[in-house]
């Protein structure tokens, strides 16, 4: 267990709709990092999140966005879903990650299912 | 930009034999780090080893083994007697700094199985 914990495990919904998936990271880790995992493309990194602050985007589409809250826990909203949007989503954390390079540890990620 | 290539995409092997899985990356950065990750059945990516570039020591923990050579860009794990409970995707990872927040940039992975 590495200590990210991911709400929800498993999604289904159709095209065209909008979710949220919920990352809590380690205890005492101040970034968040989300990344997706998909037959076609592999893990891609989406963006990172330090202290509440963004700090680096990726291949993150303009349909999907983020934030990390005060105490810490970030949400990935992905809206006008698409068929192509169904993946393995991960949370990771890592205790700093600003001008360092830490070691991210990853949650069990959520299943989306795109109908 | 950074590369990490796993040129073995599946391989199978049966019990308690010696498995190698390879990763090269490409990176212009003097300073970075390798990692690798397992990801079992179950899905989730489990961290396994985490390399700094200044340290070309082998390292070895139990039945795992890494070999980084600087020279080739290579980062090797092997898996000496290797177990059933070994089956699973591997992932060689390479950090990337993108004005002080980083990112893992990923091979694609290498599926290993492991046959009794």
């Amino acid at each position: 267990d590495s200590g990210v914990t991911q709400t929800p495990k498993h999604l289904i919904t159709a095209t065209g709709q909008r979710v949220t998936l919920r990352c809590s990271p380690r205890s005492g880790d101040l970034s968040v990092y989300w990344y997706q995992q998909s037959l076609d493309q592999g893990l891609q990194f989406l963006i990172h999140y330090y202290n509440g602050e963004e700090r680096a985007k990726g291949n993150i589409l303009e349909r999907f966005s983020a934030q990390q809250f005060p105490d810490l826990h970030s949400e990935l909203n992905l809206s006008s879903l698409e068929l192509g949007d169904s993946a393995l989503y991960f949370c990771a954390s890592s205790a700093k990650g600003l001008f360092s390079t830490d070691t991210q540890y990853f949650g069990p990620g959520t299943r989306l299912t795109v109908l | 930009a950074q590369k990490v290539t796993q040129a073995q995409t599946e391989i199978s092997v049966v019990e308690k034999e010696d498995v190698t899985l390879d990763c090269v990356y490409e990176t212009r950065d003097t300073t970075y780090y390798l990692f690798w990750y397992k990801q079992p059945p179950s899905g989730e990516l489990v961290f396994l080893i985490r390399r700094n570039s200044f340290d070309e020591q082998n390292e070895i923990s139990g039945r795992y083994s890494w070999n980084f050579q600087k020279s080739t860009s290579s980062f090797n794990f092997t898996i000496t007697a290797s177990q059933v409970v070994d089956s699973a995707v591997y992932f060689c990872a390479l950090s990337e700094e993108l004005q002080g927040a980083q990112k893992l940039v990923f091979g694609q992975g290498t599926r290993l199985t492991i046959n009794p």
